[in-house]
């Protein structure tokens, strides 16, 4: 089965530039989270979902920042326009509900590593 | 106030010893959930063990244990016989309320396994 799938991998784009990270989350969960991760902040959660809702947009730093999930097997997180202290890895997570035997832990994708120069 | 506290930015220990990587954690609701999530450098997340606040016995993963003391609100990691594979970042999670919410992240630990 796979996992949760994120691209790209890398990005290296220039300030003021748009970006776009996206992410499949596995068949059947619920939920999608992106994280932030970087060494003055550790990881940060910026948003997540429920049934393609967002639930709790509190932790997206600003309106640079903004996601969406159009449909259960895709989700995008975009900046726009882009700045250096940006750059960090993105995660994105999934996970079933806490239930019926769940413990909902999260299944993370590898990651989007984003250089702002 | 900080959710989640891992006290211990650095840890290092001999192959096959145990170690013990501390969290602490802050919460008033009597149901929550605590995680132990390992990055290796390679910089995947990966889940090795969960406990419930509700849960009587501690929990238990393979080499992997949760010394779960709820008086205390910690939620300590054991490693025994620790494998040099086990040198990465190792990061506490707590997720709060009965309704599900989001995982709040401690800070990490670094384990350093040397030969």
């Amino acid at each position: 089965d796979a996992g949760v799938i994120q691209s790209p991998r890398h990005e290296v784009t220039e300030m003021g530039q748009e970006v776009t990270l996206r992410c499949k989350p596995i068949s059947g969960h619920d939920y999608l989270f992106w994280y932030r991760q970087t060494m003055m902040r550790g990881l940060e959660l910026l948003i997540y979902f429920n049934n393609n809702v967002p639930i709790d947009d509190s932790g997206m730093p600003e309106d640079r920042f903004s996601a969406k999930m159009p449909n259960a097997s895709f989700s995008t997180l975009k900046i726009q326009p882009s700045e250096p202290r940006d750059s960090a890895v993105y995660f994105c997570a999934s996970s079933s509900p806490p239930w019926g035997g769940n413990t909902g832990e999260l299944f993370f994708g590898e990651g989007s590593r984003l250089t702002v120069l | 106030a900080q959710k989640i506290t891992q006290t211990q930015p650095g840890m290092f220990v001999q192959e096959k010893e145990a170690v013990t990587l501390d969290c602490t954690y802050d919460t008033s609701d009597p149901s929550y959930g605590l995680f132990w999530y390992k990055q290796p450098s390679s910089g995947e997340m990966i889940f090795l063990i969960y406990q419930g606040s509700y849960d009587q016995q501690n929990a238990t993963e393979g080499r992997y244990s949760l010394n779960f003391q709820k008086a205390r609100k910690s939620a300590n990691l054991v490693i025994s016989a620790s494998q040099l594979g086990d040198s990465a970042m190792y990061f506490c999670a707590m997720r709060e309320g009965r309704g599900f919410q989001k995982l709040v992240f401690g800070t990490g630990t670094r384990l350093l396994v040397s030969p």
